[in-house]
């Protein structure tokens, strides 16, 4: 069975500035890697996914994630944090007819 | 295109009452999931149809949890008695293929949020 780990329970980075939220992965087989966030009140809102191919994939907003086989890892970045970046991030990985998520990382911004 | 619908968006039961909560997921979505997401944590498979039939339910609570899906379309999720530990915010969500195919990608309504007191 296939798990997730999101090391981080909140980050907080000032606005401009870079981000990068960690996700390790525990799977036996090539796993489907997926990042959603989470805004107060709202369903999750799929931010990218990574099937195969390329290991660096773009999302929506800005978003980038680069899928590390040898580091079991699908950790998120964006160049430049802005204010409505703010919520909860949550990776997840899918495969065996499963999609399991980790516990998410609340991303605060200050101004 | 229309996304994943879901009612009530809100309710607040007293603890031993029953629960139902509704779901419509995507035109011609395969899959239909019902996760569970308590406050402070990701959301937890609660059950997994592939049309009308149950693909995954072994972290459903079946002494008190029950789900059905009505022609492989809408489907409702029941709780009946309610506890206090099942105040959480319950999400359907939908994809067109089973999780291990390519398109597995699931989409997510806005959930309802449960509060028992």
């Amino acid at each position: 069975a296939q798990s997730v780990t999101q090391p981080d329970i909140h980050i907080t980075v000032s606005e401009g500035a870079s981000l990068e939220l960690r996700c390790n992965y525990s799977y036996g087989a090539t796993p489907y890697l997926f990042w959603y966030v989470q805004s107060p009140g709202q369903g999750l809102q799929l931010l990218l996914k990574y099937f195969s191919g390329d290991t660096l994939v773009q999302g929506i907003k800005g978003f980038e994630a680069e899928f590390k086989r040898s580091q079991s890892s699908f950790n998120l970045r964006k160049p430049s944090v802005h204010w409505s970046d703010a919520a909860e991030y949550f990776c997840a990985v899918g495969g065996g007819n499963k999609l399991v998520f980790g516990a998410g990382t609340i991303l605060r911004v200050k101004s | 295109e229309a996304g994943v619908a879901q009612s009530p968006r809100y309710k607040i039961i007293e603890k031993r009452q029953s629960v139902a909560f509704w779901c419509n997921p995507i035109s011609g979505h395969a899959t239909l999931y019902w996760y569970q997401q308590i406050l402070g944590q990701g959301p937890k498979l609660l059950i997994q149809f592939q049309n009308n039939g149950v693909v995954d339910d072994s972290q459903l609570p079946k002494d008190r949890f029950s789900a059905e899906r009505l022609k492989g379309v809408d489907s409702t999720l029941k709780i009946q008695p309610a506890k206090l530990e099942d105040s959480a915010v319950y999400l359907c969500a939908s994809s067109l293929t089973p999780g291990a195919a390519a398109n597995t990608e699931a989409f997510f309504g806005q959930g309802t949020r449960l509060t028992v007191v």
